[in-house]
């Protein structure tokens, strides 16, 4: 079975700050894919990044970074110079094996004040 | 990656009544996904649908409730039946399109009162 556990709830910073939201999975299949998605207040899944178990690379996409760890089964994802349209809830997500099922976390709420 | 046109995107209905959702795709797809979203929560799986075959439901879901179909390979259907209260959530469709992941719909924000 897979899980994906985002144990921060809600965070809070104020613009500009950095902010790191964690992401642990657990599953036994060597091959998997790991995602993180943004759902602003609309309500709509933004796809943010795909990152498969064979690429350890960490990833940085403007004011983004992802740190993916296997030694540790982390994915976590940074935002530098937080901004208020990153106010969103943030889902980190896994599919592993020969399984098409995506498992979500809970999500974190991030508020960016101004 | 895919676009996914889901319709309506929000809609207030009465108790008892039922309520079919609309996803559209720009490309043919294999697989079709239906998750909802209830108040806060996570996103859950409700089925899986392949074109030409009865929709796979997951537990906690059957098919008299939440009824699929996916008549070609551009389109599905969700309906909401016998709607409660309990069944306002967001409602999401789903393609995998490969290195861009998992595209969604804009969702359905369903209240049912």
């Amino acid at each position: 079975a897979q899980k994906v556990t985002q144990a921060q709830t809600e965070i809070s910073v104020v613009e500009k700050e950095d902010v790191t939201l964690d992401c642990v999975y657990e599953t036994r299949d060597t091959t998997y894919y790991l995602f993180w998605y943004k759902q602003p207040p609309s309500g709509e899944l933004v796809f943010l990044i795909r990152r498969n178990s064979f690429d350890e690379q960490n990833e940085i996409s403007g004011r983004y970074s992802w740190n993916f760890q296997k030694s540790t089964s982390s994915f976590n994802f940074t935002i530098t110079a937080s901004q208020v349209v990153d106010s969103a809830v943030y889902f980190c997500a896994l599919i592993a094996g020969a399984n098409s099922k995506l498992t979500f976390g809970k999500g974190i709420t991030l508020s960016v004040r101004p | 990656s895919a676009v996914i046109s889901q319709k309506p995107s929000r809609d207030i209905c009465q108790r008892g009544t039922s309520l079919t959702i609309q996803c559209q795709v720009d490309s043919q797809v294999t697989m079709m996904f239906w998750y909802r979203q209830q108040p806060g929560q996570s996103l859950t799986l409700i089925a899986t649908a392949n074109q030409g075959s009865e929709a796979t439901y997951e537990s906690g879901f059957v098919i008299d409730k939440f009824p699929i179909s996916r008549p070609n390979l551009t389109f599905s259907t969700l309906t909401v039946s016998n709607m409660s209260p309990e069944d306002s959530s967001i409602y999401l469709c789903s393609v995998e399109r490969g290195v861009y992941g998992y595209t969604f719909g804009s969702g359905t924000r369903l209240t049912v009162v």
